[in-house]
């Protein structure tokens, strides 16, 4: 198993440009998040995916739009990107948090910079 | 407000000694706390995660603790390595299916 895969690793783009990351898993999870850590902060969480077909606004979802067409796939998109979307994006998969530890699987990450 | 408070913000120890990592919560209702290894560059890798019935949890080296009455956690790290260098994050879940909470983590640097 691969696990949680992200493309690309890295990416600069230019200031209004638009970019699409893509997350992919192999573990059948339903659920799916996108995730931006930045210096100094905690992950903080910017959409997510409860299953094929559906997706939420996390904490941080302004300037983001996200789709999830298939069950292993979960892309997250940049229509205009801004300098204060330089950050680290992970994506991670998790199973129905039916119970009361489910665990979350992260992705290797991929490093934006807007400039 | 819900947050996750995590002490020391840094910490620097010789190969071979013990260190013990602090997480403070605010988090209300609780569900489970976890703690993330984040190696540089890397995503993080959960190496526990406790319910609020749980007040201890090994893997390896790794010892975590838990008191929820007065909300706080510790990562116990016997014997460190090398390897150990990384970031250490504390984070907490509400209710089943919330959005998790992040700490800002704590870097432990390990020399030798």
């Amino acid at each position: 198993n691969a696990g949680v895969t992200q493309t690309p690793k890295f990416r600069v783009l230019k200031t209004g440009q638009s970019m699409t990351l893509l997350c992919a898993q192999d573990m059948n999870h339903e659920y799916m998040y996108w995730y931006r850590q930045d210096p100094g902060m905690g992950l903080r969480l910017i959409h997510y995916s409860v299953g094929e077909g559906t997706t939420a606004k996390g904490e941080v979802p302004d300037g983001y739009n996200v789709s999830r067409l298939k069950k292993q796939n979960f892309l997250l998109g940049l229509e205009s990107a801004a300098p204060s979307q330089t950050s680290v994006y992970f994506c991670a998969s998790g199973k129905i948090p039916g119970l009361l530890a489910y665990e979350q699987y992260f992705g290797p990450g991929t490093r934006l910079t807007v400039t | 407000k819900n947050q996750v408070e995590q002490s020391p913000q840094s910490l620097i120890i010789l190969e071979g000694k013990n260190c013990t990592l602090q997480c403070n919560y605010t988090v209300s209702p609780f569900s489970n706390l976890r703690w993330y290894k984040q190696d540089t560059g890397r995503g993080p890798v959960s190496l526990t995660i406790m319910t609020f019935s749980e007040n201890t949890k090994s893997n390896g080296r790794y010892t975590a603790t838990l008191d929820a009455d007065t909300k706080q956690s510790s990562l116990h790290i016997t014997a460190s390595q090398l390897s150990d260098s990384a970031s250490y994050i504390c984070v907490v879940s509400g209710q089943a299916g919330t959005a998790l909470i992040f700490g800002k983590g704590t870097t432990l640097s390990v020399s030798s």
